[in-house]
C-alpha cells in the first residue's frame, strides 16, 4: 500500500531564503507525481507535474525534482516571498497498473515565510 | 473556464439530517473526484467517476454517504442520516485523465465545502 510522508511538517524561514520541501513515497511504482499548494480557507492548486520518466520540472521560482527508485521527490523554492506561505502537498499515482486513478497524498508542510 | 464549483460554501447543520454537496467540474474533463479534508486524516479518496460512471467508491467510510454524477457537469455527494465525526472539509476536483499530455492529468480543485455537523 502507498504511503506519502512529508517532512518537516511545519516550517518557518525569514524572506528571501531558498528552501527545500521534501516527500517520500513508499512504492516507487509510480506513473507521476504533483506538488500542489493549498491557501488557508481555499483548495488545492496544482503546481507541477512530474512524469516518472522525468528527473524534474520548473515553474518560475520553484523546482521540483523526483527521484523514483529512492522514493524521493523535492520541491525547491528559491527567493522565498512572505506570499509563497501555505501548506504545500504532494501526491503520487501510480499509473495504470495500479488499476486506478487514485492519487495518494501526503499531509503537507506549512510553510511561513517572514517578512 | 471558471474552475471547478461547488456549493454551499459553509453548511451548519444538526446531527441526523440529511446534507448534499454539489459540483460542478471543469467542462470537458472525464474524471470527478470528491475527497474529503481532516486534521487527523489529512487528504482522502472517497470516490471517483469516469465519464459520469462511479469507478472507484473504495473510500466512501459507510452507506451514509452516497454520490452520483447525472450528467457530465454535476455531481453530488450526500450523507444521511449526518453525523458530527462527518465534519470536515469536502473537496470535488476534475481532470481530463490519463492522456498522452501530461498535463492533462493536472488535478483542479473546487473550493470545497466546510460542513460542520452539530
Amino acid at each position: 500500500k502507498q504511503e506519502v510522508t512529508q517532512i518537516p511538517a511545519a516550517l518557518s524561514v525569514p524572506e528571501g531564503e531558498n528552501l527545500v520541501l521534501n516527500c517520500s513515497f513508499t512504492d516507487s511504482a509510480i506513473y507521476n507525481l504533483q506538488w500542489f499548494r493549498q491557501d488557508p480557507g481555499k483548495g488545492l492548486t496544482s503546481l507541477l507535474l512530474i512524469q516518472s520518466s522525468q528527473r524534474e520540472q520548473t515553474s518560475g521560482r520553484l523546482n521540483a525534482s523526483l527521484d523514483k527508485s529512492s522514493g524521493r521527490s523535492t520541491l525547491y523554492i528559491a527567493a522565498s516571498q512572505p506570499g509563497d506561505s501555505a501548506t504545500y502537498l504532494c501526491a503520487v499515482w501510480g499509473g495504470h497498473t495500479s488499476g486506478t486513478y487514485k492519487y495518494i497524498f501526503g499531509t503537507g508542510t506549512r510553510l511561513k515565510v517572514l517578512a | 473556464d471558471a474552475g471547478v464549483i461547488q456549493s454551499p460554501r459553509h453548511e451548519v447543520t444538526e446531527m441526523g439530517q440529511e446534507v448534499t454537496l454539489r459540483c460542478k467540474p471543469i467542462s470537458g474533463h472525464d474524471y470527478l473526484f470528491w475527497y474529503r479534508q481532516t486534521m487527523m486524516r489529512g487528504l482522502e479518496l472517497l470516490i471517483y467517476f469516469n465519464n459520469n460512471v462511479p469507478i472507484d467508491d473504495s473510500g466512501m467510510p459507510e452507506d451514509r454517504f452516497s454520490a452520483k454524477m447525472p450528467n457530465a457537469s454535476f455531481s453530488t455527494l450526500k450523507i444521511q442520516p449526518s453525523e458530527p465525526r462527518d465534519s470536515a472539509v469536502y473537496f470535488c476536483a476534475s481532470s481530463a485523465g490519463p492522456s498522452i499530455r501530461p498535463t492533462n492529468e493536472k488535478l483542479f480543485f473546487g473550493s470545497g465545502t466546510q460542513l460542520s455537523v452539530l
